[in-house]
């Protein structure tokens, strides 16, 4: 069975703090990895795609990383307005365009 | 570009009553999704649409929800009866068909069964 989990559950910076939060995933077999950004009250908003081992991509102060097992969202001086809680989801092969989720990390960004 | 669109964005109901929930995915996107998000979790796939057909619905509670999604575009998700515990948000987001397309979610339903 697919499963992802993240880690931290809650993380609180300081502005300017910069951290990584972790993704690991068990799939058979990996079409992709995702990560989303969800404001509360709202549907979650697309970030980023890995789909192998050694990709990186990046969005202003955000930078997402993949191995075989494991994903990082680096998140370099963070600000306010970056606070939001951050998803990550797997499309195992043979699964249709499915995705797995994990539970989320909260992040607080605090001046 | 116009987003995912649902609706209502929030509903209260009694347990044992029904209620349905709307949207409308983007534009030409062939793929439409519900997924429940209960506090503090993650969102659970329930059902996948490509165009008219169902996809994927082996997490979806068929003794009390159904779906169904016409002339593959708009798709209504339907509960009866609801029971406490699906409580959640109800999120729709949408897709183009192919390999590693990321989906667009709508800003949810937030349905409370008291």
């Amino acid at each position: 069975e697919d499963q992802v989990t993240q880690s931290p559950e809650a993380l609180r910076l300081q502005e300017g703090e910069s951290s990584s939060l972790n993704c690991s995933y068990t799939v058979s077999g990996l079409r992709g990895l995702f990560w989303y950004r969800q404001d509360p009250g709202k549907g979650p908003e697309f970030l980023f795609t890995l789909y192998s081992a050694g990709e990186e991509k990046e969005k202003e102060r955000l930078k997402a990383t993949l191995t075989k097992k494991e994903s990082f969202l680096h998140i370099t001086a963070p600000k306010p307005e970056d606070s939001a809680t951050y998803l990550c989801a797997v499309r195992p092969t043979g699964g249709g365009n499915k995705l797995t989720f994990g539970t989320g990390t909260q992040l607080k960004v605090e001046l | 570009e116009a987003g995912v669109a649902q609706s209502p964005r929030y509903k209260i109901i009694e347990k044992r009553q029904s209620v349905a929930f709307w949207c409308n995915p983007i534009s030409g996107h062939a793929t439409l999704y519900w997924y429940q998000q209960i506090l503090g979790q993650g969102p659970k796939l329930l059902i996948q649409f490509q165009n008219n057909g169902v996809v994927d619905d082996s997490q979806l509670p068929k003794d009390r929800f159904s779906a169904e999604r016409l002339k593959g575009v708009d798709s209504t998700l339907k509960i009866q009866p609801a029971k406490l515990e699906d409580s959640a948000v109800y999120l729709c987001a949408s897709s183009f068909e192919g390999v590693g397309t990321e989906a667009f979610f709508g800003q949810g339903t937030r349905l409370t069964v008291v």
